[in-house]
């Protein structure tokens, strides 16, 4: 299986500062067909996971361009341009590039 | 606008089953997959299978593939995911989400509660 590590897994921003998120897989998520399926998702409190990001930087419908995404192979980073309140929550990052699907430990992000 | 309605809290027995239902609305059901994606309590998320509504095809995961069960009803526009044999390992909150690489929208969740 495609191990997936982030980190840091907690991170305080201060409201209006950017925020960065890294996440490594085990093996290079670039699929047969050419496309690196790695996505990112937000998970607030208490809510399901909601979608930002998919096969690298393609940002959802509804997604805040404060939102983006970079990286190749095995490399990957979400980064929020300005932190806001309700970004609060833990992000995912999840390779659908080879089955077992896996995710990442997730990344809580706080406001200091 | 597209909507996943997930079934209500259960309790259940070690060694019995579970059928989480999970109802689709705002787009073609047969369209899309629906994707199984489990959440213990505190923990992280973890991907148990996938089905094609299309054509019934199934993709689980090696560790649920003998206890697992994923099924579609294209009259009711409805998914089902049933897991056998519960132990309290299985606590968790069972999620829907269309969608087979990019799984774009999620069910609410269903929290499973295995306890004697």
């Amino acid at each position: 299986d495609i191990v997936m590590s982030q980190s840091p897994l907690s991170s305080p921003v201060t409201l209006g500062q950017p925020a960065s998120i890294s996440c490594r897989s085990s093996q290079s998520l670039v699929h047969s067909d050419g496309n690196t399926y790695l996505s990112w998702l937000q998970q607030r409190p208490g809510q399901p996971p909601r979608l930002l990001l998919y096969k690298v930087s393609n940002r959802f419908s509804g997604v805040s361009d404060r939102f983006s995404g970079s990286g190749t192979g095995t490399d990957f980073t979400l980064k929020i341009s300005r932190v806001e309140a309700e970004d609060v929550g833990i992000y995912y990052c999840v390779q659908a590039t080879q089955i077992p699907y896996t995710f990442g430990q997730g990344t809580k992000l706080e406001i200091k | 606008q597209v909507q996943l309605v997930q079934s209500g809290t259960e309790v259940k027995k070690p060694g019995a089953s579970v059928n989480v239902s999970c109802r689709a609305s705002g787009y073609i059901f047969a369209t899309y997959g629906i994707s199984w994606v489990r959440q213990a309590p505190g923990q992280g998320l973890e991907w148990m299978g996938w089905i094609s509504v299309y054509n019934g095809n199934t993709n689980y995961a090696q560790k649920f593939q003998d206890r697992v069960t994923m099924t579609t009803d294209t009259f009711t526009n409805t998914a089902y995911m049933e897991l056998r044999t519960l132990t309290s390992d299985d606590t968790a909150v069972y999620y829907c989400a269309r969608g087979y690489r990019r799984l774009d929208y999620w069910g609410q969740g269903t929290l499973v509660t295995v306890s004697s």
